[in-house]
């Protein structure tokens, strides 16, 4: 079965910084892209940005580009997002999800369970 | 970017009905729309990709059609496990983007 297991809920401080996992199983971790997307409370899906595992090559939402890093590690079979100063407005809930490609087609299967994160001081 | 609008945002609808979501794009996407539905507290699932073809393992009473700029999700058959929210996402061009969502709730 493939499954995208993320790292547990996160409560930070304004300023600090933080990084969360998102590791895959079930599958060859190099042969798909990994996009994490935003949640904020109450509200709809946000695409911040993904990442291939085989080379780290990374492409980002203008949105996020500067604001967050995306990374992985292929021998853990795991990505990434961080963090280098949190604020408040970094609340929220965040997948990542396995990107099926089908060029030039793709699409988001399965996601991970999420990794809530809270800023507040 | 491009931008995807779903309406309604909300609607009511009692088990057994059939509902439909319409999903827009500010451009041409062909047929790169995908359907995902969301139920509280839970990961987004996918239900349709490439507009029209069904996810293994969904429930046939899901269907998507379309392309271009306008297409729809509808569910025949509406049931109790069928109350979430569906949005769509459009895979035609980086910064990936998704509609606003649908809130499909019980009359």
């Amino acid at each position: 079965e493939v499954q995208l297991v993320q790292s547990g809920a996160e409560v930070k401080k304004p300023g600090e910084s933080l990084r969360i996992s998102c590791k895959g199983s079930g599958y060859s971790f190099t042969t798909s892209s990994i996009s994490w997307v935003r949640q904020m409370p109450g509200k709809g899906l946000e695409w911040m940005g993904r990442i291939d595992p085989r080379d780290s090559y990374t492409i980002y939402s203008p949105s996020f580009q500067g604001h967050v890093t995306i990374s992985a590690d292929k021998s853990v079979s795991t990505t990434y997002l961080q963090w280098s100063s949190l604020k408040a407005s970094d609340t929220a809930m965040y997948y990542c999800a396995r990107d099926v490609l089908l060029a030039p087609d793709s699409w988001f299967d399965p996601w991970g369970q999420g990794t809530l994160v809270t800023v507040s001081s | 970017d491009i931008q995807m609008t779903q309406s309604p945002s909300s609607l009511s609808a009692s088990v057994g009905d059939r509902v439909t979501i319409t999903c827009r794009a500010s451009q041409s996407i062909s047929k790169y729309l995908n359907w995902y539905q969301q139920k509280p507290g839970k990961a987004p699932k996918l239900l349709i990709y490439a507009a029209s073809n069904l996810q293994t393992g969904v429930p046939s009473r899901f269907s998507g059609s379309g392309s271009g700029t306008e297409f729809t999700l509808t569910i025949t058959n509406l049931q109790r496990e069928d109350f979430a929210i569906y949005y769509c996402q459009q895979s035609y061009s980086t910064p990936l983007t998704f509609g606003g969502g649908t809130k499909v709730e019980i009359k």
